[in-house]
């Protein structure tokens, strides 16, 4: 059960894109197309903003995309926004008995 | 509208025991996987256990394997988590969540959390 890997930060300035990835492995990033992604504000619960690699629910902006290569996936956030500033979880299922795979986080600042 | 409503946390010594509670409602609860979720101060977030609709089945990350126990009861839509022999490691935000779609999908709705401190 080890954790999928990101990196610690990403930075942009307003208006740019930033791309953030997450690595895992052939029993889990790549072997299933059930990537999800979470945004979350200190203090608060995280949000979910992709599912199934690249899908986004209801109301979530559609400067965030995902996708998936291999056994990696990546959260984009296109024309940055002050707002966006937050940490940023990735998710993989990884079988019935570990559905859920968490990533380290990646601190996202807007400069 | 879906809420999830955990209780239950707070001090506890190394060793000791606590057992947090959901309270959920906005959804067929007995239909859908649970799933407990933390965060320990300052980390990311760590997969803890799920659980089948009906209960019948249960699943555990290894870190705490033999030590926690989830459980539900359907009648009253609650879920819940027995934490025993716990660890400093055990601190964290317990979070209480759940998906709509497929397992595995996405976690659609958390709750607020509620605080586990394990500390002499």
């Amino acid at each position: 059960q080890s954790a999928l890997t990101q990196p610690p930060s990403v930075s942009g300035s307003p208006g740019q894109s930033v791309t953030i990835p997450c690595t895992g492995t052939s029993s889990d990033v790549g072997g299933y197309n059930y990537v999800s992604w979470y945004q979350q504000h200190p203090g608060t619960a995280p949000k979910l903003i992709i599912y199934d690699v690249s899908k986004r629910p209801s109301g979530v902006p559609d400067r965030f995309s995902g996708s998936k290569s291999g056994n990696t996936a990546s959260l984009t956030i296109s024309g940055l926004q002050a707002e966006d500033e937050a940490d940023y979880h990735c998710c993989s299922y990884a079988g019935s008995y570990n559905p859920f795979v968490f990533a380290t986080g990646t601190k996202v600042t807007v400069l | 509208e879906v809420q999830l409503l955990e209780s239950g946390g707070g001090l506890v010594q190394p060793g000791g025991s606590l057992r947090l509670s959901c309270a959920a409602s906005g959804f067929t609860f007995s239909s859908y996987l649970m799933t407990w979720v933390r965060q320990a101060p300052g980390k990311g977030l760590e997969w803890v256990s799920s659980i089948s609709g009906s209960g019948g089945s249960t699943y555990y990350a290894d870190s705490v394997k033999g030590r926690l126990i989830i459980s539900r009861d359907n009648l009253k839509d609650t879920l819940h988590l027995q934490m025993n022999s716990l660890r400093a490691d055990d601190t964290a935000i317990y979070y209480c969540t759940w998906g709509g779609g497929a397992t595995g999908s996405g976690i659609d709705y958390w709750g607020q959390g509620t605080l586990v401190t394990v500390s002499s």
